[in-house]
C-alpha cells in the first residue's frame, strides 16, 4: 500500500524557516516523481514545487520561489521542504504527492501556522 | 501560468441525482506528446484531495463507475451519474501539461 506521512509541521514566527518532510513507503521512491501541495485554511489547493526522480529538474510556484527548497533522499524514501523567510500568508496545510502529470497519491497533510 | 476555471462554485444535489462539473482552461491542454493531461480531484471534509480522474476520463484504482470525465482542449467536464452521501465534498481540476501545476478554485457537491 502507497503511504506518504508528513512530517515537521507547526508554528513558526513570520520570517522564521521550517523543513518538512515526506516519509513513503509502500512502493519504489526513487521511480517516481514527487510534489507538494498546499491549503490555506478554508481555501484551494495550491501547487508549490515538483521534483523529478533524480532531483535534477526541480520547478516552483512563483508564489515560494527563492523562498522555498524541494529535495529528496532516494536511499531513505523521502522528501524535504525547506521554507525559509516564511509569511502570514504561508500558513497551509502541506501535502506531498506522487506523480508527474497528475497526482494519484496523498499524504494527510501536516499543518504550519506562520504567526507571531 | 494556466488559468483552470471551475463552474459552478457550488453544487446542491438530489441524492440519487445527477451532478455536473464544468472546468475550463485558458490555453489548451494538449501536450507536445500528444496527451492532455486534466485531472479531477475529490476531496472529502477533513481529508487530503483523492484522485478521480486522470488523463481527461481514465478511472483512478477503487473509483467508482458513477464519475466520469469528458471533454478535450480546453473544456472538460466530471459527471457523477447518482450523487450518494459519500460523495459530498468539493472537487477540484487540475491541469498537468506545463509548469506550474494549476488547480481550478473548487466546486462544493453538497446534498439539497
Amino acid at each position: 500500500e502507497v503511504q506518504l506521512v508528513e512530517s515537521g509541521g507547526g508554528l513558526v514566527q513570520p520570517g522564521g524557516s521550517l523543513r518538512l518532510s515526506c516519509a513513503a513507503s509502500g512502493f519504489t521512491f526513487k521511480s517516481y516523481e514527487m510534489n507538494w501541495v498546499r491549503q490555506s485554511p478554508g481555501k484551494g489547493l495550491e501547487w508549490l514545487s515538483y521534483i523529478s526522480v533524480s532531483g535534477g529538474t526541480i520547478y516552483y510556484a512563483d508564489s515560494v520561489k527563492g523562498r522555498f527548497t524541494v529535495s529528496r533522499d532516494n536511499a531513505n524514501n523521502s522528501l524535504h521542504l525547506q521554507m525559509d523567510s516564511l509569511r502570514a500568508e504561508d500558513t497551509a496545510v502541506y501535502y506531498c504527492a506522487r506523480g508527474m502529470t497528475t497526482l494519484a497519491y496523498w499524504g494527510q497533510g501536516t499543518l504550519v501556522t506562520v504567526s507571531s | 501560468d494556466i488559468v483552470m476555471t471551475q463552474t459552478p462554485l457550488s453544487s446542491p444535489v438530489t441524492l440519487g441525482q445527477p451532478a455536473s462539473i464544468s472546468c475550463r482552461s485558458s490555453q489548451s491542454l494538449v501536450h507536445s506528446d500528444g496527451n492532455t493531461y486534466l485531472s479531477w480531484f475529490q476531496q472529502r471534509p477533513g481529508q487530503p484531495p483523492r484522485l478521480l480522474i486522470y488523463k481527461i476520463s481514465n478511472r483512478f484504482s477503487g473509483v467508482p463507475d458513477r464519475f466520469s470525465g469528458s471533454g478535450a482542449g480546453t473544456d472538460f467536464t466530471l459527471k457523477i451519474s447518482r450523487v450518494e452521501t459519500e460523495d459530498v465534498g468539493v472537487y477540484y481540476c487540475m491541469q498537468g501539461t506545463q509548469f506550474p501545476r494549476t488547480f481550478g478554485r473548487g466546486t462544493k457537491v453538497e446534498i439539497k
